[in-house]
């Protein structure tokens, strides 16, 4: 079965600073795999997404992902925090080839400090 | 509205009572998910709707849950006799069908369930 692996529960950077949030997958197929943002009190939304091509993903808000198949590691960083970033942060990987279900990590909580 | 919407927002209800959660997902998204997050989790994934079949129902924990979707559109999560194990924030998703990788879900807020 697939499963996702997020190091830190908690985050917390300068605003300004580099965000770093890990992400560790276990696949038996190819994944596919995904960043969801959560922000207070709202849905849960689409940060960006690796399918097949080009391994490092651009997603929105300044936001991207590499895919590292030898390391199993899909990393989303962002080069400048903003206090706007403030979220919870979900990696989640597709259940098996050709799968419409997710499987999702416990989350991140990222916290901006001024 | 655009997005999924989830009523109610919040259900508080007691020990052995039936709850029903309703989601009504974006206009013309064919697949439909649920999926139930607990405090400090992800979400878990609880059941597919491709349509109005459940193309893959296997995370349901137990037959006191249960889903429809009868007109392809809006479904209905049930719960049969409520546990306090069943607190938790209960999540709908829609999405168009692609092949080959999962579309972009699209969330609900959520429907927060708290069994006393």
């Amino acid at each position: 079965a697939q499963s996702v692996t997020q190091l830190g529960s908690h985050v917390s950077v300068s605003e300004g600073a580099l965000v770093l949030l890990r992400c560790n997958y276990s696949s038996s197929v190819p994944p596919y795999l995904f960043w969801y943002v959560q922000y207070p009190n709202q849905g849960l939304q689409l940060l960006l997404k690796y399918t097949t091509g080009a391994t490092l993903v651009k997603g929105i808000n300044g936001f991207e992902a590499e895919f590292k198949k030898s390391e199993t590691s899909f990393h989303l960083t962002k080069p400048s925090a903003h206090m706007s970033d403030a979220a919870e942060y979900f990696c989640a990987v597709s259940d098996g080839e050709g799968a419409q279900k997710l499987v999702f990590g416990q989350g991140t909580r990222l916290t901006i400090n001024p | 509205g655009a997005g999924v919407s989830q009523t109610p927002s919040n259900k508080v209800t007691e020990k052995g009572k039936y709850v029903e959660l309703r989601c009504d997902p974006i206009s013309g998204h064919t697949a439909l998910y649920w999926y139930r997050q607990s405090l400090g989790q992800g979400p878990e994934f609880l059941i597919y709707f491709q349509g109005t079949g459940a193309a893959d129902d296997s995370g349901l924990p137990n037959d006191r849950f249960f889903a429809v979707r009868p007109e392809g559109s809006v479904s209905t999560l049930k719960i049969q006799r409520t546990e306090r194990g069943d607190s938790a924030v209960y999540l709908c998703a829609s999405s168009l069908t692609l092949l080959g990788a999962p579309g972009e879900l699209f969330f609900g807020e959520g429907s927060r369930l708290t069994v006393l």
